[in-house]
């Protein structure tokens, strides 16, 4: 079992839709969790962290966590076409190690 | 503010060579990482540095790679010799402080082992 697991997609949305990621992982201590974004060719940017259980918003960001399901997700509010890339979900393990899974392609279609 | 710089962008080599590649992280970055990011996949650490220390290279194959940061600035990853499988992007990201939470990443190598 992958220590982080995501769908590899590709997800494809119409524009204006919601986009829906979605991210397990195994290690039941993990703390921190992140998402990055990845245009094709380029390198990953943060673009989400979230720490407890529940719901944090940014501008059309959410993330949400559920600790008891090891389970974390993304969503897109009104996706655009420059959202397309490959969304890479992250988690701080113990001693500070950052494991990646491989990444849901998401292609917002306009 | 200058980004993670990383060169070169592209190195095609043939097996059994060597090859080396640099980074600069942001300045006033302690903690410097290198990961490989193969097609398709995330990214997998190789080693990453608290300054001059490398404090995790669990994953680094020291059979042929090695890396450095000698003054706990800038870092060189080198693999000697490269074997086919060796073919991934090299990712070298930086962040402000052990604890800190937020990776600034290079715009990577693009390694081919022909």
């Amino acid at each position: 079992q992958k220590e982080v697991e995501q769908n590899s997609g590709p997800l494809s949305v119409p524009e204006g839709a919601i986009a829906s990621l979605n991210c397990t992982y195994s290690d039941r201590v993990s703390q921190s969790f992140f998402w990055y974004r990845q245009y094709s060719g380029k390198s990953p940017e943060l673009i989400m962290s979230i720490y407890s259980n529940g719901d944090k918003e940014d501008g059309r960001f959410t993330a949400q966590l559920n600790k008891a399901s090891q389970y974390v997700s993304l969503l897109i509010r009104d996706s655009q076409p420059s959202d397309s890339a490959t969304y890479l979900c992250a988690v701080k393990r113990n001693g500070n190690k950052l494991v990646f899974g491989a990444g849901t392609i998401l292609r917002v279609k306009s | 503010e200058a980004g993670v710089a990383q060169s070169p962008r592209y190195k095609i080599i043939e097996k059994k060579q060597p090859v080396a590649f640099w980074c600069n992280p942001i300045s006033g970055h302690n903690t410097l990482y290198w990961y490989l990011q193969n097609l398709g996949q995330g990214p997998e650490l190789l080693i990453r540095y608290e300054n001059e220390e490398a404090v995790d290279d669990s994953q680094l194959p020291k059979d042929r790679f090695s890396a450095e940061r000698l003054k706990g600035v800038d870092s060189t990853l080198k693999i000697q010799p490269a074997e086919l499988g060796d073919s991934a992007v090299y990712l070298c990201a930086s962040s402000s402080g052990q604890n800190s939470e937020k990776l600034f990443f290079g715009s990577g190598t693009q390694l081919s082992v022909l």
